[in-house]
């Protein structure tokens, strides 16, 4: 069955600093993969998504992810962290048609 | 604003009880899913339609059932309710059925508190 693993509950930054955000996946079939943001009290919003083709794939607010098949990961990244990207980041999987799952998610800080 | 309506934002009630919350899709969308959030169990996901037909089932408890309306709004009924069904639950909707090729919108979410 599809699933994600986000590693780490919890990550702090500098401000300016590399955000990397871990997730790693198991699928029985060539996955889809998301990765969502959901800010206080507000719903999830998709950040970026990996279909086919281009395995590093960019999304919004400057973020992007690269699938690696080899290793079953699709890691977020930002090169320099704004104090706006505080939120709670959430990765996940579809490989059948009707589902969507996702991860436990990784809450992000941005330090002064 | 994702152009998802989930009402009420907020609900307190006691053990026992049954509360109803509703989904109001974006403009278009076909499919409805219900996610429930908590911080024990992280986002679970409970149960879609898709034009009024229940197309995929999650970790929904024989407690809770849902059902979209001809008008393709949902609700999702919480019944005999516990502690620990306190959370908040979101409703997401998207264009297809097949969801591999689309994304899902997500309301703000209704946060249930049973006392």
């Amino acid at each position: 069955a599809q699933s994600v693993t986000q590693l780490g509950s919890h990550v702090s930054v500098s401000e300016g600093a590399l955000v990397l955000l871990r997730c790693n996946y198991s699928s029985s079939v060539p996955p889809y993969l998301f990765w969502y943001v959901q800010y206080p009290n507000q719903g999830l919003q998709l950040l970026l998504k990996y279909t086919t083709g281009a395995t590093l794939v960019k999304g919004i607010n400057g973020f992007e992810a690269e699938f690696k098949k080899s290793e079953t990961s699709f890691h977020l990244t930002k090169p320099s962290a704004h104090m706006s990207d505080a939120a709670e980041y959430f990765c996940a999987v579809s490989e059948v048609g009707y589902d969507m799952r996702f991860g436990a998610g990784t809450r992000l800080t941005v330090k002064p | 604003d994702s152009g998802v309506t989930q009402t009420p934002k907020h609900l307190i009630t006691a053990t026992g009880q049954r509360v109803t919350l509703r989904c109001s899709p974006r403009s278009g969308d076909l499919s409805v899913y219900w996610y429930q959030q908590s911080l024990d169990q992280g986002l679970q996901f409970l149960i879609q339609y898709y034009n009024g037909e229940e197309r995929a089932k999650g970790n929904i408890l024989e407690r809770f059932s849902a059902q979209q309306f001809p008008d393709l709004h949902s609700e999702l009924n919480l019944s005999s309710l516990e502690l620990g069904d306190s959370a908040l639950y979101f409703c997401a909707s998207s264009v297809v059925g097949e969801l591999r090729s689309g994304e899902l919108f997500f309301g703000e979410g209704s946060r249930l508190t049973v006392l």
